[in-house]
């Protein structure tokens, strides 16, 4: 089956910890993005890719990091200076032609 | 002013009704709209893409683009409680890649 793939589904994470979200997709789609999610809040792109060893800032990057070594593949690390980490994450994908993004499942981080 | 703004609702209509959401949105020049469903705990799925002035239909979803007024709609016919959900607008922005603005979304409750 084709689709988009996040783990872990739940993360926590300790303070001053930095924590890496798990993000891949078979979809052979060329860009990718990573959205932050709050209760009543709408999604907020914190990265995004459009091809191979090239990411952007979205914005809200602070205390974010990622890299996309990989086609397939966006990690998205959550550092320590990252002060209100807790959120809903979500990865999603597009083709490069086409503009719909389509979702993972989400990672809920929660912190300790 | 918001880049998308939607009612938060909620939106409470009885099993077999029309539910109707709407969207308003700042960017003059956009030209690319999605409405995005989310049940609670879990990932934004596509409902529907517009990207001309008119209607479109899916089943019992219809989508409605008014570009002169800035605003787009979506219509669920014949509601189910199946489709009781958070609906998110999304609209692409004016920049030189799939930049999606979302809304803070519409809870919709639809009731037996």
């Amino acid at each position: 089956d084709g689709g988009i793939t996040q783990s872990p589904k739940y993360l926590f994470r300790k303070e001053g910890q930095n924590v890496t979200l798990s993000c891949e997709q078979n979809l052979n789609h060329d860009a990718m993005y990573w959205y932050r999610q709050d209760p009543g809040q709408g999604l907020r792109l914190i990265y995004y890719s459009q091809i191979v060893n090239d990411f952007q800032k979205g914005d809200i990057a602070e205390g974010y990091s990622v890299s996309r070594e990989k086609k397939e593949s966006f990690p998205l690390t959550v550092t320590s200076a990252q002060k209100n980490p807790t959120a809903f994450y979500l990865c999603a994908s597009s083709t490069d032609r086409e503009e719909t993004q389509y979702f993972g499942p989400g990672t809920r981080l929660l912190v300790l | 002013q918001k880049e998308v703004e939607q009612n938060s609702g909620p939106l409470s209509v009885p099993e077999g009704a029309i539910a109707s959401l709407n969207c308003t949105y700042s960017d003059r020049v956009s030209q690319s709209f999605f409405w995005y469903r989310q049940y609670s705990g879990k990932s934004p799925e596509l409902i529907m893409s517009i990207y001309s002035n008119g209607d479109k239909e899916d089943g019992r979803f219809t989508a409605q683009l008014n570009k002169a007024s800035q605003y787009v709609s979506l219509l669920i016919r014949d509601s189910q409680p199946s489709d009781s959900a958070t609906y998110l607008c999304a609209v692409k922005m004016n920049t030189g890649f799939q930049k999606l603005v979302f809304g803070t979304g519409t809870r919709l409750l639809v009731s037996p």
